[in-house]
């Protein structure tokens, strides 16, 4: 089946450690997307690449990092440098320029 | 910054009733609309697209679009236990670096038994 896998589901870190979380899809979908969820807010965009080897930062990219070597693939590293990491990442996908987003199951990270 | 509003509610309908959920969104250029469903701890789920004014209906759900007034609704139709959820509007806008999306921070729904 299509989809969108991230991975892990749970992550821990201690603080001053960089992470990276995995985002992979098979639907062959051109755009993907990182979102960040805290409790209570809605989701904030970290960064967005449309094609491979290009992306662009979204409102809240600083402390992030990202790569997009492939169409299938689009890891984000979370630096020492972000201030309140412990967030619900979610990466998406869309393959229309107008059509929705597809989720992935998130990534819980927590950083101690 | 273009900006999503919803109602945070909470939200309480009984079984069986229509649950009727709002947004607004600030941008009048804006050409998709997108309503999403997220329970608890997982992640949002697509459940409408709206790209025209008017009513698009799906099984249960209808959204509803009026772009002069620059608000989408979802109605919720014999409301279940397992609608309870939180459900997220989403504003799509093209931009010359890309597509973006736009999330209101969502309204909480409860469906009592």
């Amino acid at each position: 089946d299509g989809g969108i896998t991230q991975s892990p589901k749970y992550l821990f870190r201690k603080e001053g450690q960089n992470v990276t979380l995995s985002c992979e899809q098979n639907l062959n979908h051109d755009a993907m997307y990182w979102y960040r969820q805290d409790p209570g807010q809605g989701l904030r965009l970290i960064y967005y690449s449309q094609i491979v080897n290009d992306f662009q930062k979204g409102d809240i990219a600083e402390g992030y990092s990202v790569s997009r070597e492939k169409k299938e693939s689009f890891p984000l590293t979370v630096t020492s440098a972000q201030k309140n990491p412990t967030a619900f990442y979610l990466c998406a996908s869309s393959i229309e320029r107008r059509g929705p987003l597809h989720f992935g199951n998130g990534t819980r990270l927590t950083v101690t | 910054q273009k900006e999503v509003e919803q109602n945070s509610g909470p939200l309480s309908v009984p079984e069986g009733a229509i649950a009727s959920l709002n947004c607004t969104y600030s941008d009048r250029g804006s050409q998709s609309f997108f309503w999403y469903r997220q329970y608890s701890g997982k992640s949002p789920e697509l459940i409408m697209s709206i790209y025209s004014n008017g009513d698009k209906e799906d099984g249960r759900f209808t959204a509803q679009l009026n772009k002069a007034s620059q608000y989408v609704s979802l109605l919720i139709r014999d409301s279940q236990p397992s609608d309870s959820a939180t459900y997220l509007c989403a504003v799509n806008d093209l931009t010359n670096t890309g597509n973006q999306f736009y999330f209101g921070t969502g309204t909480s729904l409860t469906v009592i038994p």
